[in-house]
């Protein structure tokens, strides 16, 4: 079956630890971004991707950081400068980026606070 | 910046009737504009995408309408059923290695 798959479900974080989320795809595309959802906010863009190796910032990148060394890959890390973090944390991939291709999204990530 | 508002955080239907949900946004149009479904603890998924020269798309009981001059899209589901239930969220598309735009979203309920 071809998606993208989102690891944990469901996270803990406890204070000054960095947590790693994973977010896989095997549907080829070369764009990849990582939203954060929190309640009445609609979806925010941390970062993206729209190539191996490189990546942007998007609205809300202060306290997380990403890589891209694989075209299927594109994990987010939530450091411990984010001081907010949790939220519901979505992945998706398109085949571009601003070439008005849908975005496929992944089944997300609670990431809660210990 | 570009600002996007979608109607209203929540919308109560009759099951049967006709659910109109809006986007309405600010400063430029985009060249695209996407319509998702979310359900809750999920991942959105896409419904329909119509372009700024379209004024209307259907798919089966959904149609969405595009009008520039009004900066504003109308999502629309016909005979709706609780199986409808579920937040919508629009996505304005501008093209050119621009990441979407997305709207909070409207919750809908349909009441049996």
């Amino acid at each position: 079956d071809g998606g993208i798959t989102q690891s944990p479900k469901y996270l803990f974080r406890k204070e000054g630890q960095n947590v790693t989320l994973s977010c896989e795809q095997n549907l080829n595309h070369d764009a990849m971004y990582w939203y954060r959802q929190d309640p009445g906010q609609g979806l925010r863009l941390i970062y993206y991707s729209q190539i191996v190796n490189d990546f942007q910032k998007g609205d809300i990148a202060e306290g997380y950081s990403v890589s891209r060394e694989k075209k299927e890959s594109f994990p987010l890390t939530v450091t411990s400068a984010q001081k907010n973090p949790t939220a519901f944390y979505l992945c998706a991939s398109s085949l571009g980026v601003g070439t008005n291709e849908k975005l496929f999204f992944g089944s997300g990530t609670q990431l809660s606070v210990l | 910046s570009q600002k996007i508002e979608q109607n209203s955080e929540a919308l109560n239907i009759q099951e049967g009737k006709t659910a109109t949900l809006t986007c309405n946004y600010t400063n430029y149009s985009p060249a695209y504009l996407q319509w998702y479904r979310q359900d809750p603890g999920r991942g959105p998924v896409f419904l329909l995408l119509i372009r700024e020269n379209e004024k209307e798309k259907r798919k089966e009981r959904l149609k969405v309408t595009f009008d520039t001059t009004l900066k504003q899209s109308l999502f629309h589901i016909t005979a709706s059923q609780p199986a409808d239930s579920a937040t919508y969220l629009c996505a304005l598309d501008y093209a050119g290695n621009t990441p979407l735009v997305f709207g909070k979203g409207t919750r809908l309920s349909v009441i049996a």
